[in-house]
């Protein structure tokens, strides 16, 4: 079935470094991908998506790129803020008219 | 002006009563969605309604009945709750399915935390 494998966190970094969080979906059919966001308290809020390969999602200084070939749509931000602490979900929609999302990546920004 | 909005924001109950949580959606989407969040954040479908009409029914234990008497509106009854029924539980719509049937971006209510006792 569908599903979708995200880096297990939580990830801990300080101000303006670099992120990468890794996620990787089974690759039956040719699904939506996408990022969500996931702030203390709150519900979840769409980050980015991508429809189709080789399409670079980005928002907010956040970018993902549908790689068919590795069947990956890896999250990258080159100068992370205290504000970008959250728990980050990746995401694939399917044929059977649901998003199946992984297990989610806590994000801890240090000033 | 709230896209998907949910009450109660908090539950607490005692077990074996029965509780409702309602959701509306104010963005004329066709489908909506309730998930449970467990305490590890991970995020599971339960079921899924478009045009009022049920298409995804996870395997949720029968306590569980979601009712949409319109498609603005999903809301999800709890009957006879139990511990393991704590969790955040967040309502959603999307608009359409894309392309091949793949699920459009979804827009996610605020969330209620049930806490069973």
């Amino acid at each position: 079935g569908d599903s979708v494998t995200q880096m297990e966190g939580p990830v801990t970094l300080s101000e303006e470094a670099f992120l990468t969080i890794n996620c990787t979906y089974t690759a039956t059919g040719y699904p939506s991908l996408f990022w969500y966001v996931q702030y203390p308290g709150e519900g979840l809020q769409l980050l980015l998506k991508a429809t189709k390969a080789d399409d670079k999602g980005s928002n907010k200084g956040f970018e993902a790129t549908y790689r068919k070939e590795t069947t990956s749509f890896h999250l990258e931000k080159g100068s992370v803020q205290v504000s970008d602490s959250a728990v980050y979900f990746c995401a694939r929609g399917g044929s059977n008219y649901k998003l199946t999302f992984g297990k989610g990546t806590l994000l801890t920004v240090n000033p | 002006d709230t896209a998907v909005s949910q009450t109660p924001k908090y539950l607490v109950t005692q077990m074996g009563n029965d509780k409702s949580i309602k959701c509306e959606q104010n963005l004329g989407h066709d489908t909506m969605y309730w998930y449970k969040q467990d305490s590890k954040k991970f995020l599971k479908i339960m079921f899924s309604y478009n045009n009022k009409e049920l298409i995804i029914n996870e395997t949720v234990p029968n306590r569980f009945s979601p009712k949409s008497p319109d498609k603005a509106h999903l809301n999800l009854h709890i009957n006879s709750l139990e511990l393991g029924d704590s969790a955040v539980y967040f309502c959603a719509s999307s608009q359409e399915w894309l392309a091949g049937g793949s699920t459009d971006t979804q827009y996610f209510g605020p969330g209620t935390r049930l806490t069973v006792l």
